[in-house]
């Protein structure tokens, strides 16, 4: 079965360091996504990415925050300067060609700022 | 704006027992609804969805939800958990704006055997 995957399973960073988290959608999908969980507390949208650019993002996804889909496949999310209050588990998703439909999410990259 | 409501924060249930978790959700138009569930260390699986027409949807591991348009609400039912089912579950609502979901707390089951 078509997963979403993702990489690092974990990363641990320090403060101020750069970070590139890395995703492979399901390979017929057209719209991306990326989630972030802090610990405790619910899944909250980051962004999303249809026909190579962003369609939305939440005001969490500030100047700090890129996304990219460098090569057709993969789909990445770069931390420019992490903060110790990015650490969370960063989900990325796919859907496929509708816009209405269920999102597919990846196992998650767990992000950890010192 | 949308949201989602959860309530429960951890229901701990005997195996055997049936199951109800609720779910209360905001949204402007005809809302698009998910249950999710999410194993210790695991991403997020879908359970079952609700877009349209029947309300009454079946998913897997013998899971069901209601969709009540009147109560704004989009319960999950179990009529006997499992110790499998142990988990944490997520209530999501979405729309056409390109599919992003709104989340709500989460509710942490645990089952006692």
């Amino acid at each position: 079965e078509p997963e979403v995957t993702q990489t690092p399973s974990h990363q641990v960073t320090q403060m101020g360091q750069e970070v590139i988290l890395r995703c492979v959608p399901i390979s017929n999908h057209l719209y991306f996504y990326w989630y972030r969980q802090i610990l405790g507390q619910k899944v909250e949208f980051l962004v999303s990415f249809y026909n190579n650019e962003i369609s939305e993002k939440s005001e969490i996804f500030d100047d700090q925050f890129s996304v990219e889909r460098p090569d057709g496949s993969n789909f990445t999310l770069k931390i420019r300067s992490t903060k110790l209050e990015d650490s969370a588990m960063y989900f990325c998703a796919s859907k496929g060609t509708s816009r209405v439909g269920e999102l597919f999410f990846g196992e998650g990259s767990r992000l950890t700022v010192l | 704006a949308q949201s989602v409501t959860q309530p429960d924060i951890h229901i701990t249930v005997s195996e055997g027992a049936s199951l109800e978790l609720r779910c209360n959700y905001s949204y402007g138009a005809t809302p698009y609804l998910f249950w999710y569930v999410q194993s210790p260390g695991q991403g997020l699986q879908l359970l079952l969805k609700y877009f349209s027409g029947d309300t009454l949807v079946q998913g897997i591991k013998g899971f069901e939800a209601e969709f009540k348009r009147s109560q704004s609400s989009f319960n999950l039912r179990k009529p006997s958990v499992h110790w499998s089912d142990a988990a944490e579950y997520f209530c999501a609502v979405g729309g056409t704006s390109y599919g992003k979901l709104t989340f709500g707390q989460g509710t942490i089951l645990t089952v006692h055997p």
